[in-house]
């Protein structure tokens, strides 16, 4: 079975230009999470879907956004890039309240 | 607010001795536990998880986790380190977001081992 998969690998944006980072659940999973893991901060919770809605949102500004397709695909957007957005860009992807399974993350360089 | 918190954000053993990383939660009630592995520049993979049956989850590569409710903890253990033990872990738990209005998996800050020949 295919676990969940993220694309691209890596990017490279400079600042103020916009990213689009896409992920694929497993299939059968409903959820899809998406976490930021910049260097010294841990791993920090962005968003939540389900069934194709936002259900949770973490500590982030407005210009993280993303959606979830009906076939529960999911993509993040980040606008108005900053140095500090540099960071590994994490997806997982779940049953209802069950263990979330990480895909392979993409690398995002802001320069 | 709920947490979890992972005591030591560096561990260092010596091949061959045992692995021990600690965690805590806060939470009224006993919330589903996990424990994750990340290897350098890869995503996070599932080592175990609790889910309110044996209290005592063994998990892959040797590593196994007590729940203890008295202790609010979920410890990590492996009685044998080895080198390619090296990694990060990260403790999680599905706990009440700040609105109480649905569950979050919440994940404690890592702890690095270091495993030395």
């Amino acid at each position: 079975e295919a676990g969940v998969t993220q694309s691209p690998t890596h990017l490279i944006k400079t600042r103020g230009q916009q990213a689009t980072l896409r992920c694929s659940p497993i299939s059968g999973h409903t959820s899809v999470y998406w976490y930021q893991q910049a260097l010294g901060l841990g791993l920090q919770f962005l968003l939540w879907y389900d069934e194709g809605e936002e259900r949770n949102r973490g500590n982030f500004p407005p210009r993280f956004s993303g959606r979830q397709f009906p076939n529960y695909s999911s993509e993040l957007n980040v606008n108005a890039l900053e140095l500090e957005d540099s960071a590994l860009y994490l997806c997982a992807s779940s049953l209802p309240r069950g263990e979330q399974y990480f895909g392979p993350g993409t690398r995002l360089t802001v320069t | 607010a709920q947490s979890v918190t992972q005591l030591g954000s560096h561990v260092s053993v010596s091949e061959g001795a045992l692995v021990l990383l600690r965690c805590n939660y806060s939470s009224s009630v006993p919330p589903y536990l996990f424990w994750y592995v990340q290897y350098p520049n890869q995503g996070l993979q599932l080592l175990l998880k609790y889910t309110s049956a044996a209290t005592l989850v063994k998990g892959i590569n040797g590593f196994e986790a007590e729940f203890k409710k008295s202790e609010t903890s979920f410890h990590l253990t492996k009685p044998s380190a080895h080198m390619s033990d090296a990694a990060e872990y990260f403790c999680a738990a599905y706990l009440l977001n700040s609105g109480g209005s649905n569950y979050k998996l919440t994940f404690g800050k890592g702890t690095l081992l270091t495993v030395n020949p």
